[in-house]
């Protein structure tokens, strides 16, 4: 099946920093969402982004379907950004999502 | 417009009991999806239901399984618990079947003793 790895596994900011989430993928995708997970377990939709770029406030995103990445900017963090920030997809053929291991970020004060 | 529904929250059983999860979709999206997430195998997908119809299944044994009511409501069964069955519980609701954007719900954590 198709392979997700997102990097780094671990990020610590200082607040009002800027970050770069990474998300490759090993095959063709037909979906792809960034999530973030709350520190109560709920997985909060960031972006529905199979091709092209989208922002939303101080955070965007950037699929590269054709090279098979995708990249979540957050800027000016903030300490309610701490959580772990997954993305997953559903490649061509096959319906159900598949979780990247996810990026744990830490913003401090 | 109210988001996914899971019920109960939190729940504690204990090993061979059985347990009966649900989960109300987004008004309108026909697809629920359930997920397992635990620290050790990370999130992992469990099957998927679209009107009434279980059309994706991930790779976990028997003592698993689910169904979806004619409203779209679902429920998912585990019988005989494991220790290892403790996990967070996700469901996602999509309005369509393929490549829709999947929407969460809190989740179901569940504790086997």
């Amino acid at each position: 099946g198709i392979q997700v790895e997102q990097s780094p596994p671990d990020l610590i900011l200082q607040e009002g920093a800027n970050s770069t989430l990474r998300c490759n993928f090993s095959d063709s995708v037909n979906n792809l969402q960034w999530f973030h997970q709350n520190p109560w377990g709920q997985l909060i939709n960031l972006f529905y982004i199979p091709s092209g770029t989208k922002q939303n406030g101080r955070l965007s995103a950037t699929t590269v379907a054709t090279e098979r990445y995708s990249l979540l900017y957050i800027s000016s963090s903030q300490t309610t950004d701490s959580g772990v920030y997954f993305c997953a997809v559903n490649d061509e053929g096959n319906e159900k999502l598949t979780f990247g291991t996810g990026t744990r970020l830490t913003i401090i004060p | 417009k109210a988001g996914v529904t899971q019920t109960p929250r939190y729940l504690i059983k204990t090993r061979g009991q059985q347990v009966t999860l649900s989960c109300s979709p987004i008004s309108g999206h026909r697809s629920v999806s359930w997920y397992q997430q635990t620290p050790g195998q990370g999130l992992q997908f469990l099957f998927e239901y679209f009107s009434e119809t279980q059309r994706n299944k991930g790779n976990f044994p028997g003592r698993f399984s689910g169904r979806q009511f004619s409203n779209s409501r679902s429920e998912m069964n585990v019988s005989t618990l494991e220790l290892g069955d403790s996990a967070l519980y996700l469901c996602a609701s999509s309005r369509q079947a393929v490549n829709g954007e999947l929407f969460f719900g809190e989740g179901s954590r569940l504790t086997v003793l």
